[in-house]
């Protein structure tokens, strides 16, 4: 079974471009969660969503960082304008809700702005 | 304010041995609590969890404790292989904040051979 897949697996780009980053839940998870890792803060939540819908979004840094989920299958989170201190590596995790709290991560995308 | 505490860098310990990984909190909310390891380059990976209406929960070489009235959890690892080198999270969850874990800052566990 195809875990939860991440792309891409690494970015290098140049501090005001727009960055990307690509999730995709393992099939059937109703919960999805952005994770941002960095030596500073440890591992700490951005947002999360239950089916498809934002639920807690307190943890995105500024409005430089917006996140969606069209479908059940994909999610993305975007920066706009990027800037250095938001290199870090950014994890997704899925969870089906009301089952376990378990959560399954991406193996992550390592974000370098220069 | 860090509501999930590992106060432990990191631990090296020997292979054969018992490696006990500590973890506080600080949210008498937090119901259920899980351990993941995590390798370079890679996701964390559940390990072991634990509810709050248990105090010990056993998985082979792994044993998480629970203990409510002082807000502390440990893991343990018996015995400890070289494979077991990893970075260990320890996570928490309130069952009224919709599954959002709160981890601690990671312990970096080396196993020698």
């Amino acid at each position: 079974d195809a875990g939860v897949i991440q792309s891409p697996r690494h970015e290098v780009t140049e501090m005001g471009q727009e960055v990307t980053l690509r999730c995709k839940p393992i099939s059937g998870h109703n919960s999805l969660f952005w994770y941002r890792q960095t030596m500073m803060r440890g591992l700490e939540l951005l947002i999360y969503f239950n089916n498809n819908v934002p639920i807690d979004d307190s943890g995105m840094p500024e409005d430089r960082f917006s996140a969606k989920m069209p479908n059940a299958s994909f999610s993305t989170l975007k920066i706009q304008p990027s800037e250095p201190r938001d290199s870090a590596v950014y994890f997704c995790a899925s969870r089906l809700q009301g089952y376990s709290y378990e959560q399954y991560f991406g193996p992550g995308t390592r974000l370098t702005v220069t | 304010d860090q509501q999930v505490k590992q106060n432990s860098p990191s631990l090296s310990v020997q292979e054969g041995r018992i490696s006990i990984l500590n973890c506080d909190y600080t949210n008498s909310m937090f119901d259920y609590f899980l351990w993941y390891k995590k390798y370079p380059a890679e996701g964390p990976t559940f390990l072991i969890s634990i509810s709050s209406i248990k105090d010990k929960n056993e998985d082979g070489r792994f044993t998480v404790f629970l203990n409510k009235s002082a807000k502390h959890l440990s893991l343990h690892i018996v015995p400890s292989q070289p494979g077991d080198s990893a970075v260990y999270f320890c996570a928490a969850s309130a069952s009224n904040q919709g599954g959002k874990l709160i981890f601690g800052q990671g312990t970096e566990l080396s196993v020698k051979p």
